[in-house]
């Protein structure tokens, strides 16, 4: 299995661009998990979908932030319009439903905004 | 969601063995603890997990405190690419949701 995959790996864009980050979770896995991490502020959990379905999006910082999960082996997290404080490292992971299911995670996409 | 407490940074010899103490004193009865980590520049890793009793894998074992309030995650014999960020993290009843806290920075000296 390739695991998940995210694209970009580094991504750079200027203020006020519209941002798309993409995520295919492993086969099978029926959880999906967008994360952000910053030095300031740690890995912070933004959504997190079960069976396509957005289950908890009290992570998302605003409104500028949106995810989606149009299938079971695609997603994506789009930032519009993307501000500098948005630079950070995002990470997908995947897993089964279930709190004893372990989560895999992607290599992340490292986003800078200028 | 549970608390948890974890050193900011330990060090360690390669070859030796680790402790990794947490404390997770509000934890709900249900919990399970997860123990992950980072190596540079990659994404979290899991390590282990238990609900109760002591466990153990290929990468690590999981001593569980008998009142669950703290459990201690060792690495048997270290090595310098056991060097990452280690985190407790008891999940979350809602489903299994992680809230990632500091976690303990752990250096290994050879």
């Amino acid at each position: 299995d390739a695991g998940v995959i995210q694209s970009p790996r580094h991504e750079v864009t200027e203020m006020g661009q519209e941002v798309t980050l993409r995520c295919k979770p492993i086969s099978g896995h029926n959880s999906l998990f967008w994360y952000r991490q910053t030095m300031m502020r740690g890995l912070e959990l933004l959504i997190y979908f079960n069976n396509n379905v957005p289950i908890d999006d009290s992570g998302m910082p605003e409104d500028r932030f949106s995810a989606k999960m149009p299938n079971a082996s695609f997603s994506t997290l789009k930032i519009q319009p993307s501000e500098p404080r948005d630079s950070a490292v995002y990470f997908c992971a995947s897993s089964l439903q279930g709190s004893a299911y372990e989560q895999y995670f992607g290599p992340g996409t490292r986003l800078t905004v200028t | 969601d549970a608390k948890t407490t974890q050193p900011n940074s330990m060090e360690s010899n390669e070859e030796e063995p680790v402790h990794l103490p947490c404390n997770h004193s509000t934890i709900s009865g249900t919990d399970y603890i997860h123990w992950y980590r980072q190596l540079p520049s990659q994404g979290p890793e899991y390590v282990i997990h238990g609900l109760t009793s002591n466990v153990n894998n290929r990468m690590a074992s999981l001593a569980i405190a008998e009142d669950r309030k703290s459990s201690t995650l060792i690495l048997h014999r270290a090595t310098l690419r056991d060097a990452a960020v280690y985190y407790c993290i008891p999940s979350n009843n809602a489903g299994n949701m992680l809230t990632f806290g500091g976690g303990t920075r752990l250096m290994v000296k050879p």
